[in-house]
């Protein structure tokens, strides 16, 4: 089955920094990746759709400033969290799209752990 | 709207029971994933579905498309197998590429004892 990886797993920082994780797709290529949160207890929301070579689409209510995304190949996508606080914590998860279209699903990687002090 | 509910939200069970877990959604659908969530957060795949049933191991997937439901069934349950299970939905009318977005359900949190 594909393979998608996210570096790093757990993160901590300050307050007003800017954290970046990677999202890998390792044995596909992916032109679509998604990046979730999920807060302790709830579900997981999508945060953004990010295509290859364009801009990333936001959700409702995320803000595209503050969370950076950055497609810039078929296998590496990057969320930036800018001038992150405490109500940044969460779990970020990232899942790719197979381009060829083997698999017609996503695939998830494991979780970044973002803990703002 | 688009809705998945999920049954229940949690679940005990004594190892070698048989588990079944119930996901039901609002509007027609392209496709419906069963993902697993254990505590240390990381999401596996386990199945994608769009029509009948499918098979891993001790794990089973079946969709009923016209009572728009879905259950997880796991034979002969282990403790290893306690996480929480996680119902996505692709709604119809989603044309792929961008628009590929799932729902979720809230997850049933899966508790096997020995």
């Amino acid at each position: 089955g594909a393979v998608v990886s996210q570096h790093p797993s757990r993160v901590i920082c300050k307050s007003g920094t800017s954290v970046k994780i990677e999202c890998r797709s390792l044995d596909f290529q992916a032109t679509t990746m998604f990046w979730y949160r999920q807060f302790p207890k709830q579900s997981l929301m999508l945060m953004a759709t990010s295509n290859e070579g364009s801009k990333a689409t936001y959700e409702q209510g995320v803000e595209k400033d503050k969370f950076l995304i950055n497609h810039a190949s078929l296998t590496l996508s990057t969320l930036t969290v800018t001038s992150a606080h405490p109500e940044d914590s969460s779990f970020y998860i990232c899942s790719a799209r197979d381009l060829a279209g083997r698999y017609n699903e996503q695939f998830f990687g494991p979780g970044t752990r973002l803990t703002v002090l | 709207k688009n809705e998945v509910e999920q049954s229940p939200q949690n679940l005990t069970a004594q190892e070698g029971e048989f588990i079944t877990i119930n996901c039901s959604y609002s509007v027609g659908i392209s496709a419906l994933h069963w993902l697993q969530q254990h505590p240390g957060g990381g999401i596996v795949s386990l199945f994608m579905l769009s029509s009948g049933k499918k098979k891993h191991g001790r794990l089973i997937a079946t969709i009923n498309i016209q009572e728009k439901h879905s259950s997880l069934h796991i034979t002969a349950s282990h403790p290893r197998d306690s996480a929480v299970y996680i119902c996505a939905v692709r709604f119809r009318g989603y044309s792929g590429g961008s628009n590929y977005k799932l729902t979720f359900g809230k997850g049933t949190l899966l508790t096997v004892n020995p």
